[in-house]
């Protein structure tokens, strides 16, 4: 019910090519948040999204809030190294965050 | 301005010894969240605090954790008679309030080993 669910857990990339992560949930969300955690780092805030479709981007990073409010994806175009981590998607409850299963990135040079 | 200190970062404990773990929410943050993290997994809610209140305390264990966030000082998690299972990395976050479009602020953690 209060979970969100990521996919791919893992995801191997060469640098330069494309990565994609999703979030889904099952119930309609009143905002997601995206977090990137390095390994051996704590988690950075990097965007939230709140209207339904919205669309942002930061350089490279394009997050999107599916029509429906039930689904989030975080695209990277043209990966670095410095992308390495693992990136997870939060939905707030009010009292709770509840973190998605994260996808971790691993970009090959 | 100062980001959300935890210490320590590192924490050794023998099996049924006390752990305690604080944090320092960002100046102006009265909000603290306290969160486990196992290896290669996701972040499990622990604990919503506010100055001397548990506001919900859902996603902690019912015996051997405790939290508290007193009026003066740090937030406290402490966890008592750890057991191995205890290891993991334990994460503080603030934020200035409870509205949901508020970003959570995260300290470095304290990674807690129970030998």
């Amino acid at each position: 019910g209060q979970q969100v669910m990521q996919i791919p857990q893992y995801q191997h990339v060469q640098e330069g090519e494309d990565f994609t992560t999703y979030c889904n949930s099952s119930t309609t969300l009143s905002n997601i948040q995206w977090y990137k955690q390095r390994p051996g780092g704590h988690p950075v805030f990097l965007i939230q999204l709140v209207k339904s479709g919205e669309v942002k981007k930061q350089k490279r990073l394009t997050f999107q809030f599916g029509e429906a409010k039930k689904n989030s994806s975080l695209h990277i175009t043209a990966t670095q190294t410095t992308d390495v981590g693992t990136y997870f998607c939060a939905r707030n409850t009010g009292n709770q965050f509840y973190f998605g299963t994260g996808t971790s990135l691993t970009v090959i040079p | 301005n100062a980001g959300v200190m935890q210490n320590p970062r590192h924490l050794v404990r023998r099996r049924g010894q006390e752990a305690r773990l604080r944090c320092s929410p960002m100046k102006g943050h009265s909000h603290v969240y306290w969160y486990r993290q196992l290896p290669e997994e996701g972040l499990k809610f622990m604990v919503y605090l506010q100055k001397e209140n548990i506001i919900d305390e859902s996603g902690m264990p019912k015996e051997r954790f405790s939290a508290e966030f007193p009026k003066e000082g740090p937030s406290i998690l402490r966890i008592q008679q750890v057991v191995r299972g205890d290891s993991a990395a334990y994460f503080c976050a603030s934020s200035p309030d409870r509205s949901h479009n508020q970003p959570q602020h995260f300290g470095d953690g304290t990674r807690l080993s129970i030998l």
